[in-house]
C-alpha cells in the first residue's frame, strides 16, 4: 500500500517569498505530524493534527507557519516570509490514531521536503 | 519539555555487537521508540518500549528503565547496510527525538 507522501521533495526559494509543504497521509491513519530536521539533529516536533483540528501547534516557531488539514486527509505548511534559517527538512509522519498511554502509536514518516531558502 | 541525550558517533566492525545508549528527562511519558535513517531518507520504525524490559526483533533489542529514564538499542552481527543514524525518540502522542547517533560499520 502506499506510504507517507510529500511534495515537492525540493523546494528552493527566496528569502522573504511564501511556500506550501504537502502531506499526503496513509489512507485511514487519523493523526498527523510536521515535524522539522536541521543536518545533524533529530526531527523537532512542529505541529500534531487529530482528524481536522490542531490538536498541539506548540512547535511552531513564529506566526510565519501555519499549518491546515482541512478534510482530515491531506496538509498543507504554510510558510510566509521565509528567512534562511528555515533552511531544513520538513517531515511530515502519520499513524492510525493519535494514541493514549501504552497504546501502539506507531509514526511512518514521508520522504520530506528540503526546503532552501537563499 | 523534553531532554534526551544519546551519543552522536559509533563505528564497529561488521558482524560485531553495538550498543547505543539513551537517557531521558522528560514530561510526559507514552513510550519510547528507536528509528534508523539513512542518509537523505525518512526515519523507519525499529522497535517501541513502553514497560520496562526487552524487546527483541531479530537481530535489534531495545531495552527501557522507566525508573531510571535509560534505553538502549542493541544491534546484533552487524551488516554493512546497518550503517546509519539511529534515533531515540520520547512519545507522548507527539515524538521528541535525540540527535541521533551516526553508526558507521567498517569491513
Amino acid at each position: 500500500g502506499a506510504g507517507v507522501s510529500q511534495t515537492p521533495s525540493n523546494k528552493v526559494t527566496e528569502k522573504g517569498k511564501y511556500v506550501e509543504l504537502r502531506c499526503d497521509p496513509i489512507s485511514g491513519h487519523t493523526a498527523l505530524y510536521w515535524y522539522r530536521q536541521s543536518l545533524g539533529q533529530g526531527p523537532e516536533f512542529l505541529i500534531y493534527f487529530q482528524g481536522t483540528g490542531a490538536a498541539d501547534d506548540s512547535g511552531l516557531p513564529n506566526d510565519r507557519f501555519f499549518a491546515v488539514r482541512p478534510e482530515g486527509s491531506v496538509s498543507t505548511l504554510k510558510i510566509q516570509r521565509t528567512e534562511r534559517g528555515d533552511s531544513a527538512v520538513y517531515l511530515c509522519a502519520s499513524s492510525l490514531t493519535g494514541g493514549g498511554y501504552g497504546s501502539y502509536n506507531e509514526q511512518f514518516f514521508g520522504p520530506g521536503t528540503r526546503l532552501t531558502v537563499l | 519539555g523534553q531532554n534526551i541525550d544519546q551519543p552522536t558517533e559509533m563505528t564497529a566492525t561488521e558482524g560485531a555487537i553495538v550498543q547505543i545508549n539513551c537517557t531521558y528527562q522528560t514530561s510526559g511519558f507514552n513510550g519510547l521508540f528507536w528509528y534508523q535513517q539513512h542518509a537523505g531518507e525518512a526515519p523507519t520504525f525499529l522497535s517501541y518500549n513502553v514497560l520496562d524490559g526487552l524487546e527483541e526483533k531479530g537481530r535489534f533489542s531495545s531495552f527501557l528503565s522507566r525508573s531510571k529514564g535509560y534505553s538502549y538499542l542493541l544491534l546484533k552481527e552487524l551488516q554493512m547496510k546497518d550503517s546509519a543514524s539511529y534515533l531515540c525518540a520520547v512519545s507522548d502522542y507527539k515524538l521528541s527525538f535525540g540527535a541521533g547517533t551516526t553508526v558507521t560499520v567498517r569491513a
